[in-house]
């Protein structure tokens, strides 16, 4: 079945870092990929998104790009602030009206 | 544009005692709906989905169970609550396969 791999957290970064977050999927198809931030206390906001292989998604400094050939959508900022810090979550879109989650990484920037 | 509004935002409810968390969405007609649970620095389970007025699909047996009396209205309830039950419960809609969803601002649901 469809699946994603979200790397382990937390990530803790200083400010101005350059960030990775790995996110990797299994899935049949052509699915649409996403990211979502969900600040502490608050529900989840779509981030970005890609529909087909090669588009990059970018939002708010951040971006990622849906490789195919790796099947990976890696999200990556290259300068983060303390106000990115947040749980993240990958997650694909299914033929089901379903969406597939990460685990989700929780991102920790310190001044 | 599209809204979707999901109350009480906090809660506190004795073991045993009945639930009701209700969602709406304004904006769009026909949303597939979604309730899923975080329990604390966990990640999301799908509790429910709905397709369409009366049409609900469970996810994951256990004492809770949805409703969908409206279009763009959505209910997650209990009879008896569990202390299980706690978690971050969140509503979410979405228009079409390959799309993204929208979520709410969430209900914190906390049983003693």
């Amino acid at each position: 079945g469809n699946s994603v791999t979200q790397m382990e957290g937390p990530v803790t970064l200083s400010e101005e870092a350059f960030l990775t977050i790995n996110c990797t999927y299994t899935a049949t198809g052509y699915p649409s990929l996403f990211w979502y931030v969900q600040y502490p206390g608050e529900g989840l906001q779509l981030l970005l998104k890609a529909t087909k292989a090669d588009d990059k998604g970018s939002n708010k400094g951040f971006e990622a790009t849906y490789r195919k050939e790796t099947t990976s959508f890696h999200l990556e900022k290259g300068s983060v602030q303390v106000s990115d810090s947040a749980v993240y979550f990958c997650a694909l879109s299914d033929s089901n009206y379903q969406l597939i989650w990460g685990a989700g990484t929780k991102l920790i920037i310190k001044p | 544009s599209q809204t979707i509004h999901q109350w009480p935002a906090t809660l506190v409810q004795p073991v045993g005692s009945p639930l009701s968390l209700e969602c709406t969405v304004e904006g769009t007609s026909n949303p597939n709906l979604y309730w899923y649970r975080q329990a604390a620095g966990r990640g999301l389970q799908l509790l429910f989905y709905s397709v369409g007025i009366g049409q609900i699909s469970s996810e994951v047996p256990q004492n809770l169970s949805a409703s969908r009396p409206q279009d763009r209205q959505f209910i997650l309830s209990s009879k008896k609550l569990l202390l299980s039950d706690s978690g971050f419960y969140l509503c979410a809609w979405s228009g079409a396969p390959n799309q993204p969803q929208h979520f709410g601002d969430g209900t914190r649901l906390s049983i003693l």
